[in-house]
């Protein structure tokens, strides 16, 4: 069984620190990473994809990939109430045929 | 451009009746994939769609579900003879076959009485 693991919260962040999301996940040949939120009653947005070792910045996000430690995390800098959400970690992994295996989501809740 | 849209958005029925969900992938879009979202879960796929075909069905819980896609756009889950274990949130997605980005519809909130 194909796994993808998150913590599932609630993460309580201030505003303006730093939110850090972990997901690991089984399948060592996985190649393709995304970070989707998703609102209370609303479906996921993509927030950060992913393919390389190390880090890619967005914004105020960061995606970090370690595919020799099966590892993904996702960062949030200055966090504002308005990232208050679900984080779901996905993972391709079939690549032919990009079918999405996601983890259970993190609950974010920034506090002003 | 237009996103993905499904139909109903919400849809109540009672147990053991068949009921019809529709998605409307992004034009040009050749993938469809269809996932389920059970209250406070993660997505779980039901079946991928490449043009009309459908490559992997793996997902679809029992026979009872089926799913149907056609003039390569289109699709429609099917769901025979409902359960209660049946109500979630069914939630398509379509992409371009050359990227990976799959951009998801609003849902559809199955209630199963």
């Amino acid at each position: 069984q194909k796994e993808v693991e998150q913590n599932s919260g609630p993460l309580s962040v201030p505003e303006g620190a730093i939110a850090s999301l972990n997901c690991t996940y089984s399948d060592r040949g996985s190649q393709s990473f995304f970070w989707y939120r998703q609102y209370s009653g609303k479906s996921p947005e993509l927030i950060m994809s992913i393919y390389s070792n190390g880090d890619k910045e967005d914004g105020r996000f960061t995606a970090q990939l370690n595919k020799a430690s099966q590892y993904v995390s996702l960062l949030i800098r200055d966090s504002q109430p308005s990232d208050s959400a679900t984080y779901l970690c996905a993972v391709n992994m079939d690549d032919s045929w990009g079918k999405l295996q996601f983890g259970a989501g993190t609950q974010v809740v920034v506090t002003p | 451009g237009a996103g993905v849209s499904q139909s109903p958005s919400n849809k109540v029925t009672e147990k053991g009746k068949d009921v019809e969900l529709r998605c409307d992938p992004i034009s040009g879009h050749t993938a469809l994939y269809w996932y389920r979202q059970s209250l406070g879960q993660g997505l779980e796929f039901l079946i991928y769609f490449q043009g009309n075909s459908a490559p992997d069905k793996s997902g679809l819980p029992s026979d009872r579900f089926s799913a149907e896609r056609t003039g390569g756009s289109v699709s429609t889950l099917t769901i025979q003879r409902t359960q209660q274990e049946d109500s979630a949130v069914y939630l398509c997605a379509s992409r371009e076959r050359a990227l990976e980005t799959q951009y998801f519809g609003p849902g559809t909130r199955l209630l199963v009485l």
